[in-house]
């Protein structure tokens, strides 16, 4: 069964923390892993990673995936309050259009 | 584009109702996905389609919980008789060439 695990759960942290975000998986034929921001409604698209060793980055968000130790980590540096969610990891298999997802890890930014 | 629309927003039932929740999926995307949110279980798939054809339907909880896509543009999923342990966050996604979105949720309560 496929499985995607989160850590931390929670993180509260004050406003120019930097923060990493992890997220390890095990997966029949890997496709690729995606990263999401939940603040009060959907999830809202970040990353989308299929190849190890590529970092992708947007703004103060950066990410890098690691297949042969089957993680990825979601960096926010500078944080702001409005960096405030909850971090939603996914995997995707070979064959298969569904998001696997971790349960998340709740991140709090105190000004 | 208006993105994924999920109908009702709120729902507040009472315990042996049915309830219908409504999805209309981004034109062009040939996938459509729902998951259930809840603080316990996190983000899990319920069931997908592709091309209005059910696809995986093992994350249906039980046969109380069924769905139908009658057409490329609308969805719905069904529980009959509802229970309180039903009540979660509902969303509704599809995917496309342009990739994966969510729509804005139903929070279904039954009392």
């Amino acid at each position: 069964e496929d499985k995607v695990v989160q850590s931390p759960l929670s993180l509260v942290v004050h406003e120019g923390d930097t923060v990493t975000l992890n997220c390890s998986y095990e997966v029949t034929n890997f496709r690729s892993l995606l990263w999401y921001k939940q603040e009060k409604k959907a999830p809202t698209f970040l990353f989308m990673l299929t190849s190890s060793g590529i970092e992708k980055k947007s703004g103060r968000l950066s990410s890098i995936l690691d297949k042969k130790e089957l993680f990825s980590i979601l960096n926010i540096t500078a944080t702001q309050t409005g960096d405030s969610a909850i971090y939603l990891c996914a995997v995707v298999r070979g064959g298969s259009e569904k998001l696997v997802f971790g349960k998340g890890t709740k991140l709090t930014v105190n000004p | 584009d208006a993105g994924v629309i999920q109908s009702p927003r709120h729902e507040v039932t009472e315990m042996g109702q049915e309830v219908t929740l409504r999805c209309k999926p981004i034109s062009g995307h040939d996938y459509l996905f729902w998951y259930r949110q809840t603080m316990m279980r996190g983000l899990e798939l319920l069931i997908y389609f592709n091309n209005n054809v059910p696809i995986d339907d093992s994350g249906m909880p039980e046969d109380r919980f069924s769905a139908k896509m009658p057409n490329a543009s609308f969805s719905t999923l069904k529980i009959q008789p509802s229970e309180p342990r039903d009540s979660a966050v509902y969303f509704c996604a599809s995917s496309g060439v342009g990739g994966y979105t969510f729509g804005s949720g139903t929070r279904l309560t039954v009392v």
